[in-house]
């Protein structure tokens, strides 16, 4: 079956824009995950979703950003009022239940670009 | 908070060399997990670890947990240039925090 989709594979805003990311995770899988990685680092845990919840949103860096899962499959992320230091890769990622003991899979990623 | 280091941030070998990444973490972790990105991709997993001194291997990759449960490292024998990429790996305390990673280039 088809992996982690995400959409668009890139986003180039203005500074104080509003911009929204979308994850389609594999089907089946009830945990999803986003991260954001800038050049040369890890992927950095944002939020984490079990099911339509919001697990732990401990990584959500201020609250410009938020992110929903209504109906436990699709998720977006959004980015309120957005700023230059917002740029970077948006990761999404799912796997099956367990929370964080299972192998992850991550989509294609989101490049944002804010001007 | 919990904080994942990983050592060397980067390493070119030649064809054949054998490569090693090592990855500390401030606390001690209930598992690990390793990935590789390839350039312009996005992470894979590779492996799990979850008991205290594990040892796992995978063709010519060799993983290892230390025995505290704060420590892990990732050895390729032989390298070849499939291998080239960044590995990455994660350390599952209260969620899952990845290291920088350690970019690997091998020259043919």
């Amino acid at each position: 079956g088809a992996g982690v989709s995400q959409t668009p594979s890139n986003k180039v805003t203005e500074k104080g824009k509003y911009v929204e990311l979308r994850c389609d995770p594999i089907s089946g899988h009830t945990a999803l995950y986003w991260y954001r990685q800038s050049l040369g680092q890890g992927p950095e845990f944002l939020i984490y979703f079990q099911g339509t919840g919001a697990a732990d949103d401990s990584g959500l860096p201020n609250d410009r950003f938020f992110a929903v899962r209504p109906e436990g499959s699709v998720s977006t992320l959004k980015i309120q009022r957005t700023e230059r230091g917002d740029s970077a890769v948006y990761l999404c990622a799912s796997s099956w239940a367990g929370a964080n003991y299972n192998e992850q899979f991550f989509g294609p990623g989101t490049r944002l670009t804010v001007l | 908070g919990q904080q994942v280091m990983q050592i060397p941030q980067y390493q070119h070998v030649q064809e054949g060399e054998d490569f090693t990444t090592y990855c500390n973490s401030s606390t001690t972790l209930s598992n690990i997990q390793w990935y590789k990105q390839r350039p312009g991709g996005h992470p894979v997993f590779l492996i799990q670890l979850v008991k205290s001194g594990e040892v796992k291997k995978q063709k010519r990759l060799t993983f290892q947990f230390g025995e505290a449960k704060k420590n892990s490292s990732l050895h390729i024998t032989a390298t070849q240039t499939t291998d080239v990429g960044t590995y990455f790996c994660a350390g599952h305390g209260n969620k899952l925090v990845f290291g920088a990673g350690t970019i690997l280039r091998v020259k043919s």
